[in-house]
């Protein structure tokens, strides 16, 4: 679990607010994802990224903005976000972005949006 | 559309028992990947099986893939309480943008 953490673990915002997620990387990957998961749904891939270029973005609204400053490191900005943004964010790294490498994930971010 | 579905979607057993979950899929993949996920944890991989592989084992779990069928299933064997868990199939799809697809994913539940 070390190989990708995640800050913080847990986070209570209310909807006017602006917070960020961390993301931190220590496989030597390329390639690392923000998926959320909400109860009784598969998990969703948000976005991917690419030796720090943004290579997808599954029609994620714009309250949600991510952030690749280096491929170790990735964000998730937040602001102005709905009740039913709620959930985990799990963050994941790979060593490529293609699907035949296996995904590591960190421990995830529980969201609860007030 | 939904890739991967597993079934059943929850699975209560009897430690020492095994367990066999499934998971089906609508198109042609590259591979199909299993992960298992502690309550409120990150999803941790288990074993990945290509779409050229019929079966694969790695200590008391055994996958196998039926792409005529485009299934494949996770048996666990000998289960114990520490198996209990959420278990999703992750498939990669072919194509020139091959990404994973998890599914809703299984709950295992191992009773002591």
């Amino acid at each position: 679990e070390t190989g990708v953490t995640q800050t913080p673990r847990h986070l209570v915002m209310g909807m006017t607010n602006k917070k960020s997620l961390k993301c931190e990387q220590h496989l030597g990957h390329n390639a690392m994802y923000w998926y959320k998961q909400s109860a009784k749904k598969p998990l969703e891939l948000m976005f991917v990224y690419n030796f720090k270029e943004q290579t997808e973005n599954n029609s994620v609204p714009s309250r949600f903005s991510p952030e690749c400053p280096n491929s170790s490191h990735l964000f998730l900005h937040l602001h102005t976000l709905q009740p039913e943004d709620s959930a985990l964010y799990l963050c994941a790294s790979s060593q490529d972005e293609e699907g035949r490498y296996e995904q590591y994930f960190g421990p995830g971010t529980r969201l609860t949006v007030t | 559309s939904q890739q991967g579905e597993e079934d059943p979607q929850a699975l209560s057993i009897q430690e020492g028992e095994n367990a066999t979950m499934n998971c089906s899929y609508k198109t042609s993949i590259n591979n199909l990947q299993w992960y298992r996920q502690n309550s409120g944890r990150g999803l941790v991989h288990l074993i990945l099986i290509r779409s050229n592989e019929r079966e694969k084992h790695s200590g008391r779990l055994r996958v196998t893939l039926d792409t005529s069928k485009k299934s494949s299933s996770l048996l666990i064997t000998a289960s114990r309480a520490a198996d209990t868990a959420s278990y999703f199939c992750a498939t990669d799809e072919t194509g020139a943008n091959s990404k994973l697809t998890f599914g809703k994913g299984i709950t295992l539940s191992v009773r002591p």
